[in-house]
């Protein structure tokens, strides 16, 4: 089975600190992807970060960047210099390949002024 | 970027009606599309996944009756829900994979009174 765990239902960071999200995933496939969603108070999904997992290097996007560590199949999300819009439900999620995302319970981020 | 809306917005209904949503891939052609439900607070659950011009997939307890998905073309896809109760109130989210991503829809709040 195929599941995704995140183990902070909720998180709060000082705006400009940096915070970490973690996330866990289970899984005996070899080609899949990793992703972290934002879901703001408009419950868009906005696509944080991606990460192929034949890639060994880290994917970064500006302030967000990720921990894959795929021996220990973690896949951490880390926010530096934290703005008041970062404020959000943050849903890490896996692929297997080309098939339907699974998703994890979600972590409330709260940015502290 | 990819575009994919969905109407309407919300929708007030009462019991024992019927509702559809639409789910459209603005400006490419999607093959696929997704159904999800989400509770307050809880993450986004897969309700059936739909190929164009043919049947949907359903999830594992997901009422296929209750719930009629028709994905007529590459742009459009339509989740209607027949015959619904208060317990049917929810938020559903729509996605549209082009290729390899898969892009949201900004969600349908659904309230049956």
């Amino acid at each position: 089975a195929q599941t995704v765990t995140q183990s902070q239902p909720e998180m709060s960071v000082q705006e400009a600190e940096t915070v970490t999200l973690s996330c866990t995933y289970d899984t005996s496939e070899s080609d899949y992807y990793l992703f972290w969603y934002k879901q703001p108070p408009s419950r868009q999904m906005i696509l944080v970060i991606r990460q192929e997992a034949y890639k060994q290097q880290n994917a970064t996007e500006n302030r967000f960047s990720v921990n894959f560590q795929k021996a220990a199949k973690s896949f951490s999300l880390k926010i530096s210099d934290s703005q008041l819009g970062d404020a959000a439900m943050y849903f890490c999620a896996y692929r297997p390949g080309a098939n339907n995302l699974f998703f994890g319970t979600g972590t409330r981020l709260t940015v502290i002024p | 970027g990819a575009v994919v809306s969905q109407h309407p917005s919300w929708v007030i209904c009462k019991s024992g009606t019927s509702v559809k949503i639409e789910c459209r891939s603005l400006d490419f052609q999607a093959t696929t599309m997704f159904w999800y439900r989400q509770f307050p607070k809880q993450s986004l659950m897969l309700m059936a996944t739909s190929n164009e011009g043919s049947k949907a997939t359903y999830e594992q307890g997901v009422e296929k009756d209750k719930f009629l998905i028709n994905h007529a073309s590459l742009t459009l896809s339509t989740l209607t829900v027949t015959s619904a109760h208060p317990e049917d109130s929810s938020f559903y989210i729509c996605s549209a994979k082009e290729t390899y991503e898969q892009y949201f829809g900004p969600g349908t709040r659904l309230t049956v009174t």
